[in-house]
């Protein structure tokens, strides 16, 4: 069985901050693929992005990076100098090759950024 | 351009009638999802097709109805017997042969229950 875990339900930051959103992974395969979504207020969900699981290596894309470590089924993401508009909520998704190519969502977490 | 359409993007519905909701896509894909999020909730899964005239229960299947006639459509409709039907629905489709890319969604049909 698959499972996502999102600890934190909800963060309120200041803008400028730097947060980090948690993600842990279940999964019994060896050949998987996370994601990151965000849904702002606006409601669909867009994608952020996509790793597999043989390619442990961190990723930055301008303010926004990817910490991906096996040994924990951890895959953070960080927001640097967090701003308004990275108010949304955030969800963290797993698929692996033998799950019948069903995403497994972890609950999300919202990020409230304070002007 | 290629992705997923969602009509209406508001719908009203009166207690005790039937309500259907679009989803097209033109990606080509094989599989589409039907998700309801409630206000401050996660994603649950309501209806799953992998193929053409074949569809699956998820989580939440009670209340509502799907089919899949064609690989573009998949038309979700919330039945009467959908005791709080009140939600944000999200579909999603997915190519089978490529499950490392994920899903793609629409932008969603907010149903309100008045």
């Amino acid at each position: 069985a698959q499972k996502v875990t999102q600890a934190q339900t909800e963060i309120s930051v200041v803008e400028k901050e730097d947060v980090t959103l948690d993600c842990v992974y279940e999964t019994r395969d060896t050949t998987y693929y996370l994601f990151w979504y965000k849904q702002p207020p606006s409601g669909e969900l867009v994608f952020l992005i996509r790793r597999n699981s043989f390619d442990e290596q961190n990723e930055i894309s301008g303010r926004y990076s990817w910490n991906f470590q096996k040994s924990t089924s951890s895959f953070n993401f960080t927001i640097t100098a967090s701003q308004v508009v990275d108010s949304a909520v955030y969800f963290c998704a797993l698929i692996s090759n033998n799950a019948g190519n069903m995403l497994t969502f972890g609950g999300g977490t919202r990020l409230m950024v304070k002007p | 351009d290629g992705g997923i359409t969602q009509s209406p993007k508001y719908l009203f519905r009166k207690e005790g009638q039937n309500v259907t909701l679009s989803c097209e896509q033109n990606l080509n894909h094989d599989a589409m999802y039907w998700y309801r999020q409630d206000p401050g909730q996660g994603l649950r899964l309501i209806y799953y097709s992998q193929i053409v005239n074949d569809f699956q229960k998820g989580d939440i299947a009670e209340g509502y109805s799907v089919s899949r006639e064609k690989k573009e459509s998949f038309p979700l409709t919330v039945t009467s017997a959908q005791k709080n039907p009140t939600a944000f629905y999200l579909c999603a489709s997915s190519n089978a042969a490529a499950v490392g890319y994920g899903y793609t969604f629409g932008s969603g049909t907010r149903l309100t229950v008045v």
